[in-house]
């Protein structure tokens, strides 16, 4: 049983430019949400989605915008790169209604230079 | 709002020896579930161990245990017989309530970086 994949794993990417990363979520999930971990910190959510529409936003600017498929698999897109943006990106997979943990996938990292 | 605070950022703890991650929380909500994580050098987020905030008993996962004080609104975990494959980051967080949208996210603490010795 195939976990969370992201991808790629490791992304340079210059200032002003746009980045789409990638996630399937674990067989069986429904929901799909992406975090955001800058380098020390913990994770910060920005965004849910199930049913291919965004259910759910954190802080982030509208640079930050998503996507979910019909297989559940979503792409988080960034557009107007800043060097803030350098982060540790993961997608978590969980079934809607589920009370218990998320599944993370193991992040795509994106350095913007 | 919910929050999360782990004031140890870096705990040392002897191969064997038991070590004990502390995490207190913050929430006005009757309903919340709590979640450890680890984070190797890796990046990915593995799944440890939940706690409900009506669940009795203290969650175990093998060597694995959540310390659930409610009152104290703390859920520190304690790992037993650490090894050296135990070195690494470790998360606290919490599943916010549902809200009316009837979706939840995670809040995460800034984390423990745990070192395992021989």
């Amino acid at each position: 049983d195939a976990g969370v994949t992201q991808s790629p794993t490791h992304l340079i990417k210059t200032r002003g430019q746009q980045v789409t990363l990638r996630c399937s979520p674990k067989s069986g999930h429904d929901t799909v949400s992406w975090y955001q971990q800058a380098l020390g910190q913990g994770p910060q959510f920005i965004f849910q989605y199930y049913e291919e529409e965004e259910r759910q936003r954190g802080n982030f600017p509208d640079r930050f915008s998503g996507h979910q498929f019909p297989n559940y698999s979503s792409e988080l897109n960034v557009n107007a790169l800043l060097l803030g943006d350098s982060a540790l990106y993961l997608c978590a997979s969980s079934l809607f209604g589920g009370q218990r943990e998320a599944f993370f996938g193991q992040g795509t990292r994106l350095t913007v230079v | 709002a919910q929050k999360i605070t782990q004031t140890q950022p870096g705990m040392f703890v002897q191969e064997k020896e038991a070590v004990t991650l502390d995490c207190t929380y913050d929430t006005s909500d009757q309903s919340y579930g709590l979640f450890w994580y680890k984070q190797p050098s890796s990046g990915e987020m593995i799944f440890l161990i939940y706690q409900g905030s009506y669940d009795e008993q203290n969650a175990t996962e093998g060597r694995y245990s959540l310390n659930f004080q409610k009152a104290r609104k703390s859920a520190n975990l304690v790992i037993s017989a650490s090894q050296l494959g135990d070195s690494a980051m470790y998360f606290c967080a919490m599943r916010e309530p549902r809200g009316s949208t009837g979706f939840q996210k995670l809040v995460f603490g800034t984390g423990t970086r745990l070192l395992v010795s021989p």
